[in-house]
């Protein structure tokens, strides 16, 4: 399967704890996007990056957040203390940027859960 | 800012029916526009996308889109659905060049009855 994977797709966790979410883009995709979707809503951007940089957080990505992609291929979303707040789908997509725009390729995503 | 607004929450429509989906979005400079399908405990797919050209936009499954800059709309049709076609469909939007961060609408859950 060469499709984005992410891993675990779910989680439950009690208020307080962290957890690190994984995902692995398509094998020559630079470009890895992190985003957050909650009930009845569209997914809205927390951050990305080309390679190993990260080149945008949105203001939605609080400091207790924190996302790295140390080798340029795959990336860990870690939140500390979670909030119940923080119940939501996690999703990643990646892409390749190669002049133009190219379709952003999903992954199933996980689902937190804070009890 | 860039925003988009579907102003439709649900649709409810017989199978074999024709079905429009409604986006409309707002930005101050030219866009990349895109319409994603999610299927349930599934990630989201691309159906189609808008990047210049034809403003009559064909994409996978029979769906094909319209843009209208004048309007700031890119709706969603087909003209006959099927059971399988029941999901959530999101609009996007990004601005400018390369692979920017999309923008989604809150999303129009698509029922179809048989």
């Amino acid at each position: 399967d060469t499709g984005v994977s992410q891993n675990p797709r779910h989680k439950i966790t009690k208020r307080g704890q962290n957890v690190t979410f994984r995902c692995d883009p398509i094998s020559e995709h630079n470009r890895l996007y992190w985003y957050r979707q909650t009930l009845g809503q569209g997914p809205e951007f927390l951050t990305y990056f080309q390679n190993e940089a990260q080149l945008e957080k949105s203001r939605l990505l609080s400091d207790r957040f924190s996302a790295e992609r140390p080798k340029g291929s795959f990336s860990t979303l870690e939140i500390q203390r979670t909030e119940q707040g923080d119940s939501a789908m996690y999703l990643c997509a990646s892409s390749l940027e190669a002049g133009g725009h190219n379709e952003q390729f999903f992954g199933p995503g996980t689902r937190l859960t804070v009890l | 800012a860039q925003s988009v607004t579907q102003l439709d929450s649900q649709v409810p429509v017989f199978e074999e029916a024709p079905v429009e989906l409604r986006c409309n979005y707002s930005s101050s400079v030219s866009v990349y526009l895109f319409w994603y399908v999610q299927y349930p405990n599934q990630g989201l797919q691309l159906l189609l996308k808008y990047l210049s050209g034809s403003t009559l936009v064909k994409g996978i499954n029979g769906f094909e889109a319209e843009f209208n800059k004048s309007q700031t709309s890119f709706h969603l049709r087909k003209p006959s659905v099927h059971i399988s076609d029941t999901a959530e469909y999101f609009c996007a939007v990004s601005e400018g060049l390369g692979n920017t961060p999309l923008v989604f609408g809150k999303g129009t859950r698509l029922s179809v009855i048989a």
